[in-house]
């Protein structure tokens, strides 16, 4: 099963731009992740953010969180061509498996 | 940290083999693991949970009797692919969770990408 949808599906932007991904889910969590993955690797843990926080910051990446609408958005800022890659956020219940979103895949051009 | 480690990485089989793809958390115990499976340019799909010493639980729509876990000790879980078919192609990812660690800590294997010819 599939609890999120990420929007956009794909982003290219330039070096330097601040990229911005949403993801949306549909029932209640413990958590949301957000995790990288490069082409045809695994995955690279981002962040987390548990269900009564808001916002969270780590380095240039910054996550919110409105459990009243049942979203997340997570912002790259100053963007590398390292940056590259496709992210997924994660829900998770309390000890449950996570369940990924769709995944945006973005492309930054130096 | 703690670290997953996946074998084999890469494995090209003919249709009709079956192919064992073994996860172990090295350094860690875990009672609990789970298996996804990711096609090209889509998202991870969760395939079961694996618990030590108990039957996996499987995601609807995946056959129990085609990928068959086995889940005998606290660092290792094995999923077999059973007879395998090109449409079974799919790159495939464990996860663990550490039994004394926070219950929403999951540590990923770095994924076994399956080919069958």
């Amino acid at each position: 099963s599939q609890q999120g949808e990420e929007d956009p599906q794909a982003l290219s932007i330039q070096e330097g731009e601040n990229a911005t991904m949403n993801c949306s889910y549909k029932t209640s969590i413990n958590n949301l992740q957000w995790y990288r993955q490069n082409s045809g690797r695994g995955l690279v843990h981002l962040i987390l953010i548990r269900s009564n926080e808001r916002e969270k910051h780590s380095g240039r990446l910054r996550v919110t969180l409105d459990t009243s609408k049942k979203s997340s958005s997570l912002l790259i800022t100053a963007s590398r061509a390292a940056d590259t890659a496709s992210y997924f956020c994660a829900t998770d219940g309390v000890g449950t498996a996570l369940i990924f979103g769709k995944g945006t895949t973005l492309s930054v051009s130096s | 940290g703690a670290v997953v480690s996946q074998h084999p990485s890469r494995v090209i089989c003919k249709s009709g083999t079956s192919v064992k793809i073994e996860c172990r958390s090295l350094d860690f115990q875990a009672t609990t693991m789970f298996w996804y499976r990711q096609f090209p340019k889509q998202s991870l799909m969760l395939m079961a949970t694996s618990n030590e010493g108990s039957k996996a639980t499987y995601e609807q729509g995946v056959e129990k009797d085609k990928f068959l876990i086995n889940h005998a000790s606290l660092t290792l879980s094995t999923l077999t692919v059973a007879s395998a078919h090109p449409e079974d192609s799919s790159f495939y990812i464990c996860s663990a969770r550490d039994r004394r660690g926070a219950p929403d800590t999951q540590y990923f294997g770095p994924g076994t990408r399956l080919t069958v010819l």
